[in-house]
């Protein structure tokens, strides 16, 4: 099924861990994001992608990064984690910057 | 600065009880507005895109319709499977690009 596909679904991490979120679309969607959702604070956004070769920070960048080599992938690292990283996070992807079509998430607890 | 406030934070209604939820948003030059529907445990699912005002798009028992400074999704007579949060959001500058900025979501639980 054509979509946006995170894995993986559930993670814990140890506080000052590193591991990556992987995301996957098979749209050719120039646009992917992702977003981070917590109890409360919304979407907020983390980083995004107009492009392959193109990463932009969004309004949460700290602790995390992005690149984005492919049109197809565009994988989140946590570079060391931490208790505040607990979250559920979001990839999204769009043609155009229209509606954007989200994964499922990445349900992520860090300890 | 540009924002998107959503209205109320939570409803209840009862089987067939019609009612509105209410985003208002603070960009200048709207580029589109956003609904989604999120169900517990799931990624948001897209629903609606407006771009003017008078705008209106029908999906079901969802209305969504847009003003020059806010944005009414409608729902008539609703069904227990309408239970859901519904968030809107709106394309804002972020670096050379638009990226949606997402409200905060209104909680619907629609008793039977």
């Amino acid at each position: 099924n054509a979509g946006v596909t995170q894995t993986p679904k559930f993670q814990v991490l140890k506080t000052g861990q590193s591991m990556t979120l992987q995301c996957a679309q098979d749209m050719n969607h120039e646009y992917m994001s992702w977003y981070r959702q917590d109890p409360g604070m919304g979407l907020r956004l983390i980083h995004y992608s107009v492009g392959a070769g193109i990463t932009d920070q969004g309004e949460v960048p700290n602790g995390y990064n992005v690149s984005r080599s492919t049109t197809e992938d565009f994988p989140l690292r946590l570079l060391s984690a931490a208790p505040s990283q607990t979250s559920v996070y979001f990839c999204a992807s769009s043609s155009r910057g229209l509606g954007y079509t989200f994964g499922s998430g990445t349900r992520l607890t860090v300890v | 600065e540009d924002q998107v406030t959503q209205s109320p934070e939570a409803l209840r209604l009862q089987e067939g009880e019609s009612s509105s939820l209410n985003c208002s948003y603070t960009v200048s030059g709207l580029r589109g507005l956003f609904w989604y529907r999120q169900d517990p445990g799931k990624g948001p699912e897209f629903l609606f895109t407006l771009y003017s005002a008078g705008e209106e798009k029908e999906k079901e028992r969802l209305k969504a319709t847009l003003t020059k400074k806010e944005s009414f999704l409608h729902i008539t007579a609703p069904k227990p499977e309408d239970s859901a949060t519904y968030l809107c959001a709106v394309p804002t500058r972020a670096g050379g690009s638009y990226i949606p900025t997402f409200g905060r979501g209104t909680s619907l639980i629609v008793h039977p």
